[in-house]
């Protein structure tokens, strides 16, 4: 079984400051880890991913994360907020014989502010 | 443009009535996908199809059912079995061999009065 768990359901952040989101995970078998975003009443789109090989992982718009096998997690980090970067944000595990199937977490609303 | 085309994007339907929902994408993927939003529960996953004419239970599939006629189709039938139907339906599909790279139509937004 996968389960993942976001560590703060709102975040706020000023324009230009660093953005940081936790997401830690639980998994049988090696995970392959997702960041997905959301807008409002839109679907979610593919941030980054993580499978195999390089812990660090660059996605689009500026954004990264690390995955840390001892820490069972996958932060998302972008150096400098925009205000378009607000917005609901996913982690998601899969893996294994159900490497179709994610499972996300519960989100994080990210805010910034002028 | 390929993509994942989702239909009726709001719907009000009375307690007790059955309602459909359409996902239909052109991406040409083997798999399909239907999740559940709730606000604060993230997606839960209702059904899921890895090829056409076979499809699986999710976490949550009571009270819904699901047909895969059709690579390109996979639609869900909200039920009158569903003890509270009123949520945000997103479908989505993958590619063979893609892990996890989900793309996603931009939802049907379902409230039951």
């Amino acid at each position: 079984a996968q389960s993942v768990t976001q560590l703060g359901s709102h975040v706020s952040v000023s324009e230009g400051a660093l953005v940081l989101l936790r997401c830690n995970y639980s998994s049988s078998v090696p995970p392959y880890l997702f960041w997905y975003v959301q807008y409002p009443n839109q679907g979610l789109q593919l941030l980054l991913k993580y499978t195999t090989g390089a812990t660090l992982v660059k996605g689009i718009n500026g954004f990264e994360a690390e995955f840390k096998k001892s820490e069972t997690s996958f932060h998302l980090t972008k150096p400098s907020a925009h205000m378009s970067d607000a917005a609901e944000y996913f982690c998601a595990v899969s893996g294994g014989t159900s490497y179709g199937k994610l499972t996300f977490g519960q989100g994080t609303i990210l805010t910034v502010h002028p | 443009d390929g993509g994942i085309t989702q239909s009726p994007k709001y719907l009000f339907r009375k307690e007790g009535q059955n309602v459909t929902l359409s996902c239909e994408q052109n991406l040409n993927h083997d798999a399909m996908y239907w999740y559940r939003q709730d606000p604060g529960q993230g997606l839960r996953l209702i059904y899921y199809s890895q090829i056409v004419n076979d499809f699986q239970k999710g976490d949550i599939a009571e009270g819904y059912s699901v047909s895969r006629e059709k690579k390109e189709s996979f639609p869900l039938t909200v039920t009158s079995a569903q003890k509270n139907p009123t949520a945000f339906y997103l479908c989505a599909s993958m590619a063979s061999g893609v892990a996890g790279e989900l793309f996603f139509g931009e939802g049907s937004r379902l409230t039951v009065l």
